[in-house]
């Protein structure tokens, strides 16, 4: 099946540094990635979709400037934290589209959990 | 615009006995369904999907869910459950090129 490789899985730094986090289709190539976030013990919640070769969509509230995404090529879209501060602390996964399933396969990371001192 | 409720946050259940874990949606336009499952700091592995045809889905590790469309509920259930099963389950909507709407998740919690 389907995997998707997200690097790091956990991360330490300090405030207002960046940090970036990969994602990675490994087998198959996914024109559209999905970034979300999620707090202790709360649900997923949708930040960005990002799409291969043009600018991410952000939700409502999300802030463009704080989190870039790029998706450069067809196995990879990253996220970068820029200017990190404790308050950016959380999980975050990513999510991508196998365009092979018909059935809307969705294939998610193991996570990255940021943690900024 | 799509929401998804999930109406118990945490739900204890004895090993072997049954469980079943509410989901109810609420959407403008037909809606794919999905039922995930977390384990701590992991990401998610999907337990099964209702996108059309037979309203009752069978998936992994022994669930199934009943889409039932007049309710708007998406039910997920297990007849035996097992001290493994213990985790972080989430119902979501959505599909296409849009991302998934999640529920707030429910914490299925296996006593032996």
């Amino acid at each position: 099946g389907a995997v998707v490789s997200q690097h790091p899985s956990w991360v330490i730094c300090k405030s207002g540094t960046s940090v970036k986090i990969e994602c990675r289709s490994l087998d198959f190539q996914a024109t559209t990635m999905f970034w979300y976030r999620q707090f202790p013990k709360q649900s997923l919640m949708l930040m960005a979709t990002s799409n291969e070769g043009s600018k991410a969509t952000y939700e409502q509230g999300v802030e463009k400037d704080k989190f870039l995404i790029n998706h450069a090529s067809l196995t990879l879209s990253t996220l970068t934290v820029t200017s990190a501060h404790p308050e950016d602390s959380s999980f975050y996964i990513c999510s991508a589209r196998d365009p092979r399933e018909p059935s809307y396969g969705y294939t998610f990371g193991s996570g990255t959990r940021l943690t900024v001192v | 615009a799509q929401s998804v409720t999930q109406l118990d946050s945490q739900v204890p259940v004895f090993e072997e006995a049954p469980v079943e874990l509410r989901c109810n949606y609420s959407s403008s336009v037909s809606v794919y369904l999905f039922w995930y499952v977390q384990y701590p700091n992991q990401g998610l592995q999907l337990l099964l999907k209702y996108l059309s045809g037979s309203t009752l889905v069978k998936g992994i590790n022994g669930f199934e869910a009943e889409f039932n469309k007049s309710q708007t509920s998406f039910h997920l259930r297990k007849p035996s459950v097992h001290i493994s099963d213990t985790a972080e389950y989430f119902c979501a909507c959505g599909g296409g090129a849009d991302g998934l709407t999640f529920g707030k998740g429910t914490h299925l919690i296996i006593q032996p």
